[in-house]
């Protein structure tokens, strides 16, 4: 079983700032097509999860371009460029190399 | 759209059914999955299943119990649970899987139904 785990689990940002997050995975989520099976989901308060970033690096269609993903191997990161008050939640990270397996989340407050 | 139904109050050790009905895309083109959040707790993959139905994974701890299933001819999608305990509280997503196109993910997510098991 891959077991993900984020950084930090809280954080109070400044709108207009920037803000950072990291996630990390028990093993590498290389899969054999050369691509890294790790997807970054927002949770705003009292809504359904969304998509932000796919194959560690890709936008979702509508997000954005504030936001980014970067990473290889275990180690990967969520930025957002300038936080905006729309961007409270909580970012999940996820592994779909091997069924599937979400991080504890990081809760992000302004 | 997707729209979860079934939920409810459960004894330890019942068994419930969830239902998620699909419109508005080809339900049968796309793998599904269910996902489930206790209260005040972060999300856990539960199972999916492959567009024809031909495969189905499951997080281990309800593996067995609980059994994923899908009528494409009703864009439907369920989840059968038997032997409900209460760490099975939560609510639960209906969630559809791209794999390819535009976006790899959970791209769309049903609003949750809540399961409550309890004496």
């Amino acid at each position: 079983e891959i077991v993900m785990t984020q950084s930090p689990l809280s954080l109070s940002v400044t709108p207009g700032e920037p803000a950072s997050f990291s996630c990390r995975s028990s093993q590498s989520l290389l899969h054999t097509n050369g691509y890294y099976l790790l997807e970054w989901y927002v949770q705003k308060p009292g809504q359904s999860p969304e998509l932000l970033i796919y194959l560690a690096s890709n936008r979702a269609p509508g997000v954005p371009d504030r936001f980014s993903g970067s990473g290889s191997g275990t180690d990967f990161t969520l930025k957002i460029s300038r936080v905006e008050a729309e961007d409270v939640g909580v970012y999940y990270c996820m592994q779909a190399l091997q069924k599937g397996t979400f991080g504890p989340g990081t809760k992000v407050e302004i | 759209h997707l729209v979860e139904s079934g939920g409810g109050l459960v004894r330890p050790g019942g068994s419930l059914t969830l239902s998620c009905a699909a419109s508005g895309f080809s339900f049968s083109a796309y793998w599904m999955s269910w996902v489930r959040q206790a209260p005040g707790k972060g999300l856990q993959w539960v199972a999916d299943i492959k567009q024809d139905g031909s495969v189905k994974f499951y997080l281990e701890s309800v593996e067995g119990r609980f059994t994923i299933s899908r009528d494409n001819g009703k864009d439907s999608l369920y989840l059968h649970m038997n032997s409900l305990g209460v760490e099975d509280t939560a609510v639960y997503f209906c969630a559809r899987y791209s794999s390819g196109g535009s976006c790899v993910g959970f791209d769309l997510w049903g609003q949750g139904t809540m399961v409550t098991v309890s004496s």
